[in-house]
This record gives structure tokens, sequence and C-alpha cells, in this order.
């Protein structure tokens, strides 16, 4: 049962455009939210969170937006850059005081330049 | 100040055995929990120590097994190795128990034959 979905497998974006990644989820105690991004043979690395009591979260060219009543979140990034390229990671918490993250099969971006 | 390190990188195994994974989080970091990243999935909470205590599990059978230490580095210990083991393991340690990001290591390679 997969809470957290990412349904697009890869992403091609010029370089200078917006690219838009996507993330659904099903359980709806979900309460917080969170982007990573993995370079190959790195850990992943944070980008950006967003509180259920949000519906909108901006760090420099990142935006993450949240549509509870749609179980939908999306990230932003503009303008894209070739370094941007990486697999994103959408993750949901339902548990405050642990780190217990569930996470979505991962998009994979390439942006083009 | 240091990040997330995990040891080894790449590890092979036989079916049956025993392995321990090791990790040391980032300075001032309390808080260490793991994950298992299958080929083509998103990682997958395993267990998060805080203050050398298990305090959140995920769907893994006993035979994954953990601890932490004084100085907050941990070990993942997975017994009776099976083929379905085989994945990259990631380590990611954060500061208390309020939600914010969790950083993580590079991950070790686990291939079991």
């Amino acid at each position: 049962d997969q809470q957290v979905k990412q349904n697009s497998p890869s992403l091609s974006v010029q370089e200078g455009r917006i690219s838009i990644l996507n993330c659904d989820y099903t359980n709806s105690m979900f309460d917080y939210f969170l982007w990573y991004k993995k370079y190959p043979a790195e850990g992943p690395t944070f980008l950006i969170s967003i509180s259920s009591i949000k519906d909108k979260n901006e760090d420099g060219r990142f935006t993450v937006f949240l549509n509870k009543s749609a179980k939908h979140l999306s990230l932003h990034i503009v303008p894209s850059q070739p370094g941007d390229s990486a697999v994103y990671f959408c993750a949901a918490s339902a548990e405050s005081g642990t780190y217990k993250y569930i996470f979505g099969t991962g998009t994979r971006l390439k942006v083009l330049a | 100040e240091t990040g997330v390190t995990q040891s080894p990188t790449h590890l092979i195994k036989t079916r049956g055995q025993q392995v321990t994974l090791r990790c040391s989080s980032q300075s001032g970091h309390n808080t260490v929990s793991w994950y298992q990243q299958a080929l083509g999935q998103g990682p997958q909470f395993i267990f998060q120590y805080y203050r050398e205590e298990e305090n959140g599990r995920g769907n893994f059978p006993p035979r994954f097994s953990g601890l932490q230490f004084p100085n907050y580095s941990s070990e993942l210990n997975v017994n009776a190795l099976e083929l379905d083991d085989s994945a990259l393991y990631l380590c990611a340690s954060s500061l208390g128990m309020a939600r914010t990001e969790a950083f993580f290591g590079q991950g070790t390679r686990l291939t079991v034959v």
C-alpha cells in the first residue's frame, strides 16, 4: 500500500524553465511533508518542508505547494538549472516526535542545457 | 562541522550471514534513524534511536536490530541475511525530537548473494 505516490518516474525540462514535481498521498493523518534531492552515490539532501497548517513555503528557487483537500503537493523549481538534475523524493510524516518519514518512489529530473 | 558518515560503503555477504553497518551522526545530533532503499524505491524507515533508546520502528522483522552509543553513533545489525535484504542502507541524523529535516549519509550498499 503506497501511501505516498510520485506518479512521474522522470521529467525533462529546459534550462531556465520551471520544473514541477508532483506528489500525492492517501493518509489524511500526514501533517508534515518534505522534499529531498538525491545525486548518484550520495545520500538524500534536504530541500524544503511544509507543515499542514500552511499551503505554501518558499526558499529561493524552490517552492512547495500543499493542497490538503486534494492530498497533493508539488515542488516548483524556478528557474531550473542543469545542477538540479537529480532524483527528487517526496516524504510525509504522521508522527510528531519521530523521523518516520514515508517516502515516494522518486522522480528523476533532467534539466537540459 | 562533520556530516553523517557511514561505513563500509559497499559490502557483499552470503545468505544466512550477519552484517553490521555503522553510522557517525552529524556533530551535535542525538537522534539517528535508519532507512532501507531497495532498487527503484524510496527509502523505507527501519527504526530510530534517541539518546541510546529505540523509540520508533517501521515494518521490519526483529532480525533487524540496532544500537546507539553515548557519542550518538549507531549500528544497524541484520541477522540471517536474505537475498531481499540487498539494498542501500541509509542513516540519517537529526537534533532532538521536534520534526525537522534529517541529514542523510551516503549509504552502505549491501549485496546478499
